[in-house]
């Protein structure tokens, strides 16, 4: 059973600091690795989405990274800023199936002083 | 567009009390799911549907139904609520696209 794991489970900056936030799992024969944020009290964005034949993905101040053969995912925040304060979550898609579901870490929880 | 909806926000049930939580979207998504959100806990799966009039069980499907009879509606259902079943409950689609979309979530109590 594929099993997702982030540490730490919080974490606290102070602004202007690049961070990185990890992400290992178990089975390395996943289909995809997706980065989400979650703001309290809301639902989950997706932030970046990296296939299995991919190193990394880029969007604006965030890069993910993936090792396949390691079980492990980055995720890169550069000039973090207060409103990047949230909890991250990553998720691994297990397979190629039909159903595309996706096994989720318990998250890293964000803060970023002013 | 609103996207993933979820109703309702918030409910306290009592014990052996039912309730059903509707997720509506209009993205016209062929894959919806249900995962619940426990402290310190990442989101588990409970149920999913990959089209209009199919379900299937997730990781943790004791105690919930579901039914997608509109291709939209994502329903879940507690018939005789419990304790355990406290929970943040939230609903996704998905398809085409790879990436799933989240509803804002309904927070469970059960005394």
């Amino acid at each position: 059973k594929q099993e997702v794991t982030q540490i730490p489970a919080a974490l606290s900056v102070p602004e202007g600091e690049n961070l990185v936030l990890n992400c290992s799992f178990t089975d390395s024969a996943i289909y995809n690795l997706q980065w989400f944020r979650q703001d309290p009290g809301k639902g989950l964005t997706s932030l970046l989405l990296i296939q299995s034949s991919q190193r990394e993905q880029t969007s604006g101040r965030l890069n993910a990274s993936l090792d396949k053969s390691s079980g492990r995912s980055t995720l890169y925040i550069a000039a973090s800023q207060p409103g990047d304060s949230a909890t991250y979550l990553c998720a691994v898609r297990v397979s190629s199936g039909s159903a595309r579901q996706l096994t989720f870490g318990s998250g890293t929880q964000l803060t970023v002083l002013p | 567009n609103a996207g993933v909806t979820q109703t309702p926000k918030f409910r306290v049930l009592k014990t052996g009390q039912s309730m059903t939580l509707l997720c509506a979207q209009d993205m016209n998504h062929e894959y919806m799911y249900w995962y619940r959100q426990d402290p310190g806990m990442g989101l588990r799966l409970i149920h999913y549907s990959v089209g209009e009039g199919t379900t299937a069980k997730g990781e943790v499907p004791d105690g919930y139904n579901v039914s997608r009879l509109k291709k939209q509606n994502f329903l879940l259902g507690l018939e005789s609520a419990a304790p355990s079943q406290t929970s943040v409950y939230f609903c996704a689609s998905s398809y085409p696209s790879e990436t799933q979309y989240f509803g804002p979530g309904t927070r469970l109590l059960v005394l």
